[in-house]
């Protein structure tokens, strides 16, 4: 079955430190992988993907599928950091497509 | 472009009612999938539509239902409603020929079964 996993409920960090949330996924096929934010009082928004490799808002996020792995990370966290990060598997059933969310991760970076 | 609308933005129902909620997708989108979102947890995939049908859908009773409209807007509808339907309903939008097929979120309607 397909899964994804937040270990870590909340993650609390000082501004200037490095950031890593966690996310395993369980899928058996080649898997499409997402980072969506949700700031507060905003709708949630995709962050990044894993197929664009490319860093948002100094965030990135690697694919590794041999420990099953997106964990996305910050060199240095900063308090506009502050929000829920969902990981997030597609799966696709033909040509429409479904995401599977973690149970999220909530950021706080303190000053 | 306001992006993908709901409404209402708030409901309060009673269990055994029934309710309706709205989408409106954002410009251009031809897909709607909702989702649920209860406290403390992610969304949780309800079911998608395109082309006015039903193509895929979660683990979800048949209470949930659902429509696609010819201008791609959409409802969801649950009937018979217990305490355990008390969730953040969000909508998304995406165009299926779009190059990633990104999934647009709406703010949500919360319901609360009393």
């Amino acid at each position: 079955a397909q899964r994804v996993t937040q270990p870590e409920k909340l993650l609390s960090v000082f501004k200037g430190a490095p950031v890593e949330l966690k996310c395993n996924y369980s899928y058996s096929g080649s898997p499409e992988l997402f980072w969506y934010v949700q700031y507060s009082r905003q709708r949630l928004q995709l962050l990044l993907r894993h197929i664009s490799r490319e860093s948002i808002k100094g965030f990135t996020a690697d694919l590794n599928k041999g420990e099953t792995s997106f964990h996305l990370k910050k060199p240095f966290a900063q308090e506009e950091d502050s929000a829920m990060y969902y990981c997030a598997l597609r799966f696709y059933g033909g040509a429409t497509n479904k995401l599977i969310f973690g149970t999220g991760t909530l950021l706080a970076v303190q000053p | 472009d306001a992006g993908v609308t709901q409404s209402p933005t708030h409901l309060i129902k009673t269990r055994g009612q029934q309710v309706t909620l709205r989408c409106s997708p954002k410009s251009g989108h031809d897909t709607v999938s909702w989702y649920q979102q209860a406290l403390g947890q992610g969304p949780q995939f309800i079911f998608q539509y395109y082309e006015e049908e039903e193509r895929q859908r979660g683990n979800f009773p048949d209470r949930f239902s659902g429509h696609q409209f010819p201008n791609y807007s959409s409802e969801l509808n649950v009937n018979a409603l217990l305490l355990g339907d008390s969730a953040l309903y969000l909508c998304a939008s995406s165009f299926i020929g779009g190059a990633g097929n990104e999934q647009f979120f709406g703010p949500g309607t919360r319901l609360t079964v009393l």
